[in-house]
């Protein structure tokens, strides 16, 4: 099992582009989360899947879309990217109840200048 | 308004020593309580979580506490050995939902 997937590792856009950032998971998990994390700071939640074809919003979704087409694929949409979406971003799946523990992604980081 | 604290930033202790990482939450309604370990350049891994219910919960060496009426849980590992220098995240939740409020993290460095 490669677990949970994420491309690209590194990525630069300047202010105003777009792009979308993949996760993908081979476990067979329901549920899936995008965050962010700045430094010094804790994940912060942005969206999440309760299953194909079901989204909603975190903490901090401005900025952001998502779709859930699969149960394996969650992407992220950065759209009009602006400095302060420069981040390291991760995502992670878990099964549902009644285990809570997450699977990470090895994390995305981005830049936007 | 952070609702899950470490206010710890960083930590070092001697490897075979015990290491204590601290967490605060002040939503009381959070019933859920997991930590992670995250090595650079890597996603967060799971380590141990309780339920309110317990207050105490142990898996090898690492032994979670929790202290309801405080709001305050710690993570104790015994012994520290290098390979557990990272940085660790407590988070809290409900048990009933998936979602859980990270704290910024601590930073632990075993020193051999």
């Amino acid at each position: 099992n490669a677990g949970v997937t994420q491309t690209p590792k590194f990525r630069i856009l300047k202010i105003g582009q777009s792009m979308t950032l993949q996760c993908a998971q081979d476990m067979n998990h329901n549920y899936m989360y995008w965050y962010r994390q700045d430094p010094g700071m804790g994940l912060k939640l942005i969206y999440y899947s309760v299953g194909a074809g079901i989204t909603d919003k975190g903490e901090v979704p401005n900025g952001y879309n998502v779709s859930r087409s699969t149960t394996e694929d969650f992407p992220l949409r950065l759209e009009l990217a602006a400095p302060s979406q420069t981040s390291v971003y991760f995502c992670a799946s878990s099964y549902s109840r009644p285990s809570y523990e997450q699977y990470f992604g090895p994390g995305t980081r981005l830049t936007v200048t | 308004d952070q609702q899950v604290k470490q206010n710890s930033p960083s930590l070092s202790v001697q490897e075979g020593r015990i290491s204590i990482l601290n967490c605060d939450y002040t939503n009381s309604m959070f019933d859920y309580f997991l930590w992670y370990k995250k090595y650079p350049a890597e996603g967060p891994t799971f380590l141990i979580s309780i339920s309110s219910i317990k207050d105490k919960n142990e898996d090898g060496r690492f032994t979670v506490f929790l202290n309801k009426s405080a709001k305050h849980l710690s993570l104790h590992i015994v012994p520290s050995q290098p390979g557990d220098s990272a940085v660790y995240f407590c988070a809290a939740g409900y048990n009933y939902g998936q979602n859980f409020v990270f704290g910024p993290g601590t930073r632990l460095s075993v020193l051999p």
